[in-house]
């Protein structure tokens, strides 16, 4: 079956460096995408990795390793407002269909 | 500004009605989607459109149909609504080539009593 794996919960700090993790399972792999969603809002998308290698914009930055089938979404300068849901998401080989992650619920304390 | 829109952000309907839940996007997007989204499952995609009048099921098809008459709109619809339909409903838009990024309405809330 096609699945993707991410810690359902993470709590840090304001200021700190927090990493979120994802591991999938498909049956094809286009790219690793990563949405945010607050409470109560729509998913928002953050960053797109379809090689591998680190992505970095502003404070957000994303990495992908196709040989582990492994990406995680690395968060630095932690501010409250990063308190959210995030989800990571594979768009499969035929590039219509994307799966997504339950999830991670990022507490960010202060 | 790009922008999705979905006809209702709360919907209550009764067992058995038929439901149509309209979205409508402004970025002449090729790709548009409906997701489901319930807590601790994450996002799940029930049908999806690659383009006018062209429709494929995603993972979570039963119960549901869609219908892309026009390039910016595409509508879910419950046959018959049940209880298990109660949840919140995501339609997203995409272009067909570049990276994955997904556009998303607001959302429609329905409660199927």
């Amino acid at each position: 079956g096609q699945s993707l794996e991410q810690p359902s919960e993470v709590t840090a700090v304001e200021g700190a460096i927090v990493q979120i993790n994802c591991t999938y399972q498909t049956s094809g792999f286009y790219g690793l995408s990563w949405y945010q969603q607050h409470d109560g809002g729509a998913p928002t998308f953050l960053s797109y990795n379809a090689l591998d290698g680190l992505e970095e914009t502003g404070r957000f930055s994303s990495f992908l390793s196709r040989s582990d089938s492994y990406g995680y979404l690395l968060l630095q300068e932690l501010q409250m407002k990063d308190s959210a849901s995030y989800f990571c998401a594979v768009r499969d080989t035929g590039g219509f269909k994307t799966i997504f992650g339950a999830g991670t619920r990022l507490f960010v304390k202060a | 500004d790009v922008k999705v829109t979905q006809s209702s952000r709360y919907l209550v309907k009764r067992t058995g009605e038929k439901v149509f839940l309209e979205c409508v996007q402004d970025m002449d997007h090729e790709n548009m989607f409906w997701y489901r989204q319930d807590p601790g499952l994450g996002l799940r995609l029930i049908y999806f459109s690659y383009d006018v009048k062209m429709k494929e099921k995603g993972d979570i098809p039963e119960g549901y149909s869609v219908s892309r008459e026009k390039k910016e709109r595409f509508s879910l619809i419950l046959e018959s609504a049940s209880t298990n339909q109660t949840s919140m409903y995501l339609c997203a838009s995409r272009t067909a080539g570049g990276t994955d990024t997904q556009y998303f309405g607001p959302g429609t809330r329905l409660t199927v009593l």
